[in-house]
This record gives structure tokens, C-alpha cells and sequence, in this order.
């Protein structure tokens, strides 16, 4: 059975920090692994996906994740945060490519001037 | 390219009545989407698997008889959510897989 946890259900960073936010999961076969972003009161906006191709996958808005096997992690950073990176994040795991989905609890970002 | 719609995007309604959510494929053809719920300030979870021409696969917990998925055509599955009550208010997503996102952009149902 897969699962998704992450850590931290709520992260504070000063604009212009480093954005990290922590994601492990549990497979039984390779994993497609995707991070997501919720803005209040909107839907889901992929920002990135890993799909066994390069284990370093860059997304939308600056963000990346590394796929680390060893660790069953698929940690979501940015170099700089910017106040326009205040959302919800949702990390989740699919074992069939976009089928059967199971979302992580979830990371609120907040972003402090 | 390929994107799924959902209508309405927000929708209000009295306790007891029934709501239909539409997810439409556009510029595919669907044979599966999957339809998630989110409760307030919580996570997604996948309610059911609604497959073309046949019932629809329902995850452990999700009550068949409330949650009424049909998918009589490749580009439209409707959930409808019958006897509506204050619980039920949540946000409903739809999925499939040849999408971009792989989401749909999702419906917000308030129930008073």
C-alpha cells in the first residue's frame, strides 16, 4: 500500500530564505511522485513530477525535488522564497502513472517579510 | 492540450437536495477519471474510480448510494451527491491522467 508523509504541517521562512519542505513516502513498486500547490479557496496546481526519469526534477516558480531511493524522500526546495510562495503543498504518490493518488497530510507555507 | 473541466465551480445548496458535478474531457476522450474529496483545510482523498459504461469503483467508507457516479460517455462523468446535508460540504476534484495537472479545477459545495 503506498502512503505519503510530511513533515512539518506548517513551515515558516523570511522571503529570500531557502524553502524546504519534506516529503517521504511508502511504495511497493517505483513510484510516480508529484508535488502540488493549493492556493486559499482554489484547486491544485502541479508544480513538478517524477516519473523515473532524472532523479532531480525541476518544476514551475523555481521549485525542485530530488528523488532519493535510499530515503523514499521526494523533498520540495526552493533557493529563494518569495511572498507569492504562501500556499498549501501536497506531495503525493501514485504507483500507476495519475491513477489512484494518495496525498500526503499536507505543508502550509508561510512566507514572513 | 488536454484539460478537464468541472461545473459548477461553486455551488450553495440546501440540506437535502441533490447536487450534480460535472467533469468534462476536452480534446480526449476519457474511458477513467477518478473523483477526489478534500474537507476544509485537509487533505485529498480518492472517493471513487468512474469508468466508461460500467459502475463506477467506490474506495472503502464512500457510500454508493449518496455519492451517484455516472460516466455514460469518453468526455463526461458526473458525481452527484444526493440528500445533501452540512457534512457533505467539501471540495470535489476530478482526475485523469492525460491531463497536464491531472486535475480538474474542482468544485466547492456548501451545504446549509
Amino acid at each position: 500500500a503506498q502512503s505519503v508523509t510530511q513533515l512539518g504541517s506548517h513551515v515558516s521562512v523570511s522571503e529570500g530564505a531557502l524553502v524546504l519542505l519534506r516529503c517521504n513516502y511508502s511504495s511497493s513498486v517505483p513510484p510516480y511522485l508529484f508535488w502540488y500547490v493549493q492556493y486559499p479557496n482554489q484547486g491544485l496546481q502541479l508544480l513538478l513530477k517524477y516519473t523515473s526519469a532524472a532523479t532531480l526534477v525541476k518544476g514551475i516558480n523555481g521549485f525542485e525535488a530530488e528523488f532519493k531511493k535510499s530515503e523514499t524522500s521526494f523533498h520540495l526546495t526552493k533557493p529563494s522564497a518569495h511572498m507569492s510562495d504562501a500556499a498549501e503543498y501536497f506531495c503525493a504518490v501514485s504507483e500507476d502513472y495519475g491513477q489512484n493518488f494518495v496525498f500526503g497530510p499536507g505543508t502550509r507555507l508561510s512566507v514572513l517579510p | 492540450g488536454a484539460v478537464v473541466s468541472q461545473h459548477p465551480s461553486r455551488v450553495i445548496c440546501k440540506s437535502g437536495t441533490s447536487v450534480k458535478i460535472e467533469c468534462r474531457s476536452l480534446d480526449f476522450q476519457a474511458t477513467t477519471m477518478f473523483w477526489y474529496r478534500q474537507f476544509p483545510k485537509k487533505s485529498l482523498m480518492l472517493m471513487a474510480t468512474s469508468n466508461e459504461g460500467s459502475k463506477a469503483t467506490y474506495e472503502q467508507g464512500v457510500e454508493k448510494d449518496k455519492f451517484l457516479i455516472n460516466h455514460a460517455s469518453l468526455t463526461l462523468s458526473t458525481l452527484t451527491v444526493t440528500s445533501a446535508h452540512p457534512e457533505d460540504s467539501s471540495f470535489y476534484i476530478c482526475s485523469a491522467p492525460e491531463t497536464r495537472d491531472l486535475f480538474g479545477p474542482g468544485t466547492r459545495l456548501t451545504v446549509l
